[in-house]
C-alpha cells in the first residue's frame, strides 16, 4: 500500500486550462502539504493543512487553490495554467513537525 | 534569517570515497535537521536526522555532524557506492510550531564505479 499516493504522475495541458492533482495519505497523519520542486530542483513549500484547517500559505498566485475534504486527502487545483507553472509537485504529509513522507510527484508540463 | 544554505551544488566521488555535504543555517530556533535523499522520478524520502543535543549521528554509512555555535551541520557517506548517486537535501524545522521545513538548494551526488 502507498502511503502517499498522488494523480496524475504525469500532466501535459495547454496554456490558460484549469487542472487538478490529487493527493491521498494512508498514514493517518494530521497535516498534509504541496511543495512545488522547480528545474533546478529546489523545492518549496506552497500549502499546508493540519485537520482539514489551512495553515501555512506560502506567495503563491491566486490561481493554485488547495482543497482538502478530510484529513487524508489534499488535492491542488491550478486555473490559467502558465509555462512558468511547469515543475514537479510533491504531496507530503506528517505525524509531527519535521519530518514528512512525500508523494511520488505530478510532473506538469504546460506547453 | 528563514534560509538554509546548502554546498555543493554537485559532486563526483569514486566508489568507496566518502563524499561530505554541508549546511548552514541562521535561525537558533531551528531544532530539527533532517536529511532526505531523491532519486530521479521519486519524492524525496526522510534518510537520516538529528537534533541540535548532539554532535553526531550515524545510520549504516551516513553520519550527520553538527556544529551547534557554528550553525552548521553536514552529512558524510562513508564508503560510498554507486547506488547512493541522488540528490541530497539537508532542511531545518522548529518542531514547536506548525512545522514549517526550510530545505537547503540540494546536492547532486554521482558515485562512479
Amino acid at each position: 500500500d502507498t502511503a502517499v499516493s498522488q494523480t496524475p504522475k504525469y500532466l501535459v495541458t495547454q496554456m490558460g486550462n484549469d487542472k487538478s492533482i490529487k493527493c491521498e495519505q494512508n498514514l493517518g497523519h494530521d497535516t498534509m502539504y504541496w511543495y512545488k520542486q522547480d528545474s533546478k530542483k529546489f523545492l518549496k513549500i506552497m500549502f499546508s493543512y493540519n485537520n482539514k484547517e489551512l495553515i501555512i500559505n506560502e506567495t503563491v498566485p491566486n490561481r493554485f487553490s488547495p482543497k482538502s475534504p478530510d484529513k487524508a486527502h489534499l488535492n491542488l487545483h491550478i486555473n490559467s495554467l502558465e509555462l512558468g507553472d511547469s515543475a514537479v509537485y510533491f504531496c507530503a504529509s506528517s505525524l509531527w513537525g519535521g519530518m514528512r513522507i512525500f508523494g511520488q510527484g505530478t510532473r506538469l508540463t504546460v506547453v | 534569517q528563514q534560509q538554509v544554505k546548502q554546498s555543493p551544488q554537485s559532486l563526483i566521488v569514486q566508489k568507496g570515497g566518502i563524499p561530505i555535504i554541508n549546511c548552514a543555517y541562521e535561525n537558533t530556533a531551528f531544532d530539527y535537521f533532517p536529511w532526505y535523499q531523491q532519486f530521479p522520478g521519486k519524492g524525496p524520502a526522510l534518510l537520516i536526522a538529528i537534533r541540535p543535543d548532539v554532535s553526531e549521528k550515524k545510520e549504516g554509512r551516513f553520519t550527520i555532524s553538527f556544529n551547534k555555535s557554528a550553525k552548521q551541520f553536514s552529512l558524510h557517506i562513508m564508503d560510498s557506492q554507486p547506488g547512493d548517486s541522488a540528490t541530497y537535501f539537508c532542511a531545518a524545522s522548529m518542531t514547536s510550531n506548525t512545522g514549517k521545513l526550510i530545505f537547503g538548494q540540494g546536492t547532486t551526488l554521482q558515485v562512479k564505479p
